[in-house]
């Protein structure tokens, strides 16, 4: 059974640092890998999706990276700010269809 | 819309009694999912359409338990005889076609249950 863990469960900085949330999983054997955000109260927005033949993907000032092989992705987040404080999730996709399955996230805090 | 909408953000209900919980994702998606997330906790996987059927419900915790989207848009996430350890948020996502895309997340509905 495929179980995703995330660490540190809690990350708190001072703003313009770069940072680093880690994500690993179980099972190597996914079709991809999606990082989200969470504010609080509210819905999932997506960040990155990664392809398990893909290594990385970078969106502004975020990059994610895959190792399917050791069952790892980091997301690199650089200059933060407050506004990037949020919970961030990761989540992989077993096979072709169905569901997403989640890690319990890293509550990030940026402070001013 | 936009974006996958849901009905009531927020419901209270007293234990025992029936709640529905509506999901109206974004236009033209083929795939729907129904996820429960409570609190310190990522969401969890309950149910996928592809289309009005039910693809994989292997997440459902029980009978008391039931979706449907018999148009293949909107779907209903139906809970009999509430209990009160069914209180979480509901999460509904959808995607174009459910091999792989990303999935798009909906506010939620807080189900709280006295």
């Amino acid at each position: 059974k495929q179980e995703v863990t995330q660490i540190p469960a809690a990350l708190s900085v001072p703003e313009g640092e770069n940072l680093v949330l880690n994500c690993s999983f179980t099972d190597s054997a996914i079709y991809n890998l999606q990082w989200f955000r969470q504010d609080p109260g509210k819905g999932l927005t997506s960040l990155l999706l990664i392809q398990s033949s893909q290594r990385e993907q970078t969106s502004g000032r975020l990059n994610a990276s895959l190792d399917k092989s050791s069952g790892r992705s980091t997301l690199y987040i650089a200059a933060s700010q407050p506004g990037d404080s949020a919970t961030y999730l990761c989540a992989v996709h077993g096979g072709s269809q169905g569901n997403l399955i989640f890690g319990k996230g890293t509550k990030l805090s940026v402070k001013p | 819309g936009a974006g996958v909408s849901q009905t009531p953000s927020n419901k209270v209900t007293e234990k025992g009694k029936y709640v529905e919980l509506r999901c109206d994702p974004i236009s033209g998606h083929t795939a729907l999912y129904w996820y429960r997330q409570s609190l310190g906790q990522g969401p969890e996987f309950l149910i996928y359409f592809q289309g009005t059927g039910a693809a994989d419900d292997s997440g459902l915790p029980n009978d008391r338990f039931f979706a449907v989207r018999p148009e293949g848009s909107v779907s209903t996430l139906k809970i009999q005889r509430t209990e009160r350890g069914d209180s979480a948020v509901y999460l509904c996502a959808s995607s174009i076609t459910g091999l792989g895309e990303t999935q798009y997340f909906g506010p939620g509905t807080r189900l709280l249950v006295l």
